[in-house]
């Protein structure tokens, strides 16, 4: 499998709601990250995980909390949003390489988020 | 941080005529410079990618050149197609195997007239 997969493919959620993004790769990466892309805009790294462990955060409010269940799994969970949070999420993963070093990312379709 | 400056914001070329596009980074030390492609609604998917110890590569119809000197990188694609037609975005990160988090320029929209 050389796929990064995610569900759902569109949400639509107001903004009392709590959902959750996911995605999933089987192909033994250890390395995964979540990013925000705004239309026309390029992607805008908001987390990374490095053997399940959270490594990166980019000053993300705390409404967006990511989990990393195991190494094939990586959560978003949404609580709270707001109308500018509105945008596509993508998934991604790589490798770890040579002590700690992160390889090339591949990314998911990503998830079409909608804050009413 | 790194800075990545990306151009032309829009290009469009005849089916068949080649298309560049050219970045520029900030930090010398970066050192892993992708190149993704996304399609309208789609992923950014991987196009090519070079590392810091190389000048040039190429894969069939698109190649990318490395100026470490300059600082300053670039996408060729020959023999344009009308699937060609997207998004073009370059990148550069550094540390061990590009470790350190992607910088992405703001993107090249490439239109292939048929």
């Amino acid at each position: 499998d050389t796929e990064v997969t995610q569900t759902p493919k569109h949400l639509v959620m107001g903004m009392t709601n709590k959902k959750s993004l996911k995605c999933e790769q089987h192909m033994g990466h250890r390395a995964m990250y979540w990013y925000k892309q705004k239309a026309k805009k390029p992607p805008e790294l908001m987390f990374v995980y490095s053997y399940e462990k959270l490594s990166i955060n980019e000053s993300v409010p705390s409404r967006f909390s990511p989990e990393c269940p195991n190494s094939s799994l990586l959560n978003l969970h949404l609580h709270a949003l707001q109308p500018e949070d509105s945008a596509l999420y993508l998934c991604a993963s790589s490798r770890v390489v040579l002590r700690g070093g992160r390889d090339t990312q591949y990314f998911g379709p990503g998830t079409r988020l909608t804050v009413l | 941080g790194e800075n990545v400056e990306q151009h032309p914001s829009t290009l469009s070329v005849q089916e068949g005529d080649s298309a560049v596009i050219k970045c520029t980074y900030s930090d010398s030390a970066s050192n892993y410079f992708p190149w993704y492609k996304q399609e309208l609604g789609k992923r950014p998917q991987l196009i090519i990618d070079i590392r810091s110890n190389v000048g040039e590569k190429k894969d069939q119809r698109i190649a990318v050149t490395l100026n470490k000197t300059a600082k300053h990188f670039s996408l060729h694609i020959t023999e344009t197609q009308p699937e060609d037609s997207a998004v073009y975005f370059c990148a550069a990160s550094r540390g061990p195997a590009g470790s350190y988090q992607l910088t992405f320029g703001k993107g090249t929209k490439l239109s292939v007239i048929p």
